[in-house]
């Protein structure tokens, strides 16, 4: 059964840094690409960024760009998402996504089920 | 990266049928077979329900069904249950390299 498992989520300051990752199991983790998809307190869902099967290629949405790097070490079967400069819009739950092919980034059936990454001063 | 326009909300009565609208563009809906549906209950993960526009996953019932036309897809579900009521959000893969989703539906069953 695959299993995704995100932690590093927590209260962090305006300005300041924090990685989250992503641990898989039950899952060939290079064979699939990966994302990372946020939800604000009360609000939809958003995609933040992803990345192929061997992490050598990466994609992020506009909000973020130039402020996170999503990595995947595929010998520990992790994703991580560095997330600098944060601001308060940056509040949210952080979920992990796999999905269904090594190029496609997008859609899939696996999701974890979420930390939270809270930005206040 | 504009979000794909949802109706904020709809609802129907247990055994009926309601329809869940997604507006895009050519460059998102109406450019790629990559619409996908989740549903989402309060606190929970979204769950895949529709994938390439129209198929299924393994389990998912086949009371959820999806289609496209031009630049909108639609989220049909029939014979409404009480455990339908959830959000619901559209998603398709966009020609910038990015994956949009829409602002969610609310569906309440009455």
């Amino acid at each position: 059964e695959v299993q995704l498992l995100e932690s590093g989520g927590g209260l962090v300051q305006p300005g300041g840094s924090l990685r989250l990752s992503c641990a898989a199991s039950g899952v060939t983790f290079s064979s699939y690409a990966m994302s990372w998809v946020r939800q604000a307190p009360g609000k939809g869902l958003e995609w933040v960024s992803g990345t192929i099967g061997s992490g050598g290629v990466t994609y992020y949405a506009d909000s973020v760009k130039g402020r996170f790097t999503i990595s995947r070490d595929n010998s520990k079967n992790t994703l991580y998402l560095q997330m600098n400069s944060l601001r308060a819009e940056d509040t949210a739950v952080y979920y992990c996504a796999k999905a269904e092919h090594y190029y496609d980034f997008w859609g899939g059936v696996y999701w974890g089920q979420g930390t939270l990454v809270a930005v206040s001063s | 990266q504009s979000a794909l326009t949802q109706p904020a909300s709809v609802s129907g009565s247990p055994g009926q049928s309601i329809t869940i609208s997604c507006a895009g563009t050519s460059d998102d809906v109406g450019g790629y077979q990559y619409v996908s549906w989740y549903q989402q209950h309060p606190g929970k993960a979204p769950q895949l329900m529709i994938y390439d526009v129209s198929n299924r996953p393994s389990g998912v019932s086949n009371r959820f069904s999806g289609s496209k036309s031009g630049n909108t897809a639609s989220l049909t579900i029939s014979g409404l249950q009480a455990d339908d009521e959830a959000d619901y959000y559209c998603t398709s893969y966009a020609s910038s390299n990015t994956w949009v989703f829409g602002g969610g539906t609310k569906l309440t069953v009455l």
